[in-house]
């Protein structure tokens, strides 16, 4: 089955503490995104890659950072800076960034304390 | 750039009645319009897009949306709302041209009562 892949389901940390969300996908997409959400706020766009070995902050890059080694995987890391980590995280990939069809993840529930 | 509001936060619908989101758009030029749905602690599933030509479009679920160039909508639509259908739905838009990643709005609650 082709389709994005996000583990584990839901993770809990202690403040302070990095943490790594994993993002997979097995479209043979190109673009990669990932975003947050909270109650009311809609989706907001944290990072997004065009392709391996690059990617661009979105709206609200501060205290998080991405990696793009190979074109399957796009995992996302919320580091000790992000001031309010706790959210629900979806990733999503694309044939190509711009204006295509984004296919999501389940999302990841963090809850940090 | 473009930018896209859902008016409504939350609406609530009887089983059975007919039902239409709002979703109004800024472009200056022909947009790419979706709408999405997502169900609690769920991702997001596509109900359908709008790319050109017929501006009447079917999607998935019984769902169809208009778009409407002189009011920079793309309402969704369907007849008759199922108790499943309750959940978030996600309007966005995208630039004709360039690599600019969609841009959503904030959604739109759907409750069904009985």
């Amino acid at each position: 089955d082709g389709g994005i892949t996000q583990s584990p389901k839901y993770l809990f940390r202690k403040e302070g503490q990095n943490v790594t969300l994993s993002c997979e996908q097995n479209l043979n997409h190109d673009a990669m995104y990932w975003y947050r959400q909270d109650p009311g706020q809609g989706l907001r766009l944290i990072y997004y890659s065009q392709i391996v070995n690059d990617f661009q902050k979105g709206d609200i890059a501060e205290g998080y950072s991405v990696s793009r080694e190979k074109k399957e995987s796009f995992p996302l890391t919320v580091t000790s800076a992000q001031k309010n980590p706790t959210a629900f995280y979806l990733c999503a990939s694309a044939v190509q960034t711009g204006a295509y069809e984004q296919y999501f993840g389940p999302g990841t529930r963090l809850t940090v304390t | 750039a473009q930018s896209v509001t859902q008016p409504d936060i939350h609406i609530t619908v009887s089983e059975g009645a007919s039902l239409e989101l709002r979703c109004n758009y800024s472009y200056g030029a022909t947009p790419y319009l979706f709408w999405y749905v997502q169900s609690p602690g769920q991702g997001l599933q596509l109900l359908l897009k709008y790319f050109s030509g017929d501006t009447l479009v079917q999607g998935i679920k019984g769902f169809e949306a208009e778009f409407k160039r002189s009011q920079s909508s793309f309402n969704l639509r369907k007849p008759s709302v199922h108790w499943s259908d309750a959940a978030e739905y996600f309007c966005a838009v995208g630039a004709h041209s360039g690599n600019t990643p969609l841009v959503f709005g904030k959604g739109t609650r759907l409750s069904v009562i009985a």
